[in-house]
């Protein structure tokens, strides 16, 4: 168990819908990284937080998306007018602990598994 | 960017036998690479990872070994047990410490 949550783990809604999911890291992540996983491929990075800074969303796959972290702590990750396509596994993953050798090291929550019908 | 091709897609082999999987990388400028272990319904799981500065490492029956030059590095698993059976993804770090994914191994232990 890396610490790492997410909420919630299966979110089913309609074309059209906004969806919104929650990831809590451990408190030693100052870093948060948001991926999207479809069926049979590997995680594809979207965007990451070194605390609460957006350090880089040009890989956000479209204007529909954003992410926040406010206090550095916890962040969500938001779908607006989700389309089908949209349907994937969402993880996020803590990072960049005070250590300075292993700051790039990655532990991935649970994952949020939206289903667009 | 960095793009990482990881092959073979699926791989089986017979309990206590060996796993090899391999992973080429395109960006010179990368220096961490981790393996992850995906069992399904849960996230990518960290089992070993390396950095350019060594050439291999090993944790029991787990080994990685990376070849800066080549630009390649493979996941070795020895005596291998159905517990292993699961998706293996290699990785590479991207400038900003971004990590770009292999598309994945399946790995089946035969009993």
């Amino acid at each position: 168990d890396t610490g790492v949550s997410q909420n919630p783990r299966h979110k089913i809604t309609k074309r059209g819908q906004n969806v919104t999911f929650r990831c809590d890291p451990i408190s030693e992540h100052n870093r948060l990284y948001w991926y999207r996983q479809t069926l049979g491929q590997g995680p594809e990075f979207l965007t990451y937080f070194q605390n609460e800074a957006q350090l880089e969303k040009s890989r956000l796959l479209s204007d529909r998306f954003s992410a926040e972290r406010p206090k550095g702590s916890f962040s969500t990750l938001e779908i607006q007018r989700t389309e089908q396509g949209d349907s994937a596994m969402y993880l996020c993953a803590g990072g960049g602990g005070t250590s300075g050798i292993f700051y790039n090291e990655q532990f991935f929550g649970p994952g949020t598994r939206l289903t667009v019908l | 960017g960095e793009n990482v091709e990881q092959h073979p897609s699926t791989l089986s082999v017979q309990e206590g036998d060996s796993a090899v999987i391999k992973c080429t990388y395109s960006d010179s400028a990368s220096n961490y690479f981790p393996w992850y272990k995906q069992e399904l319904g849960k996230g990518p799981q960290l089992i070993i990872d390396i950095r350019s500065n060594v050439g291999e490492k090993k944790d029991q029956r787990i080994a990685v070994t990376l070849n800066k030059t080549a630009k390649h590095f493979s996941l070795h698993i020895t005596e291998t047990q159905p517990e292993d059976s699961a998706v293996y993804f290699c990785a590479a770090d991207e400038r900003d410490d971004k990590i770009i994914f292999g598309k994945g191994t399946r790995l089946h232990i035969l009993p």
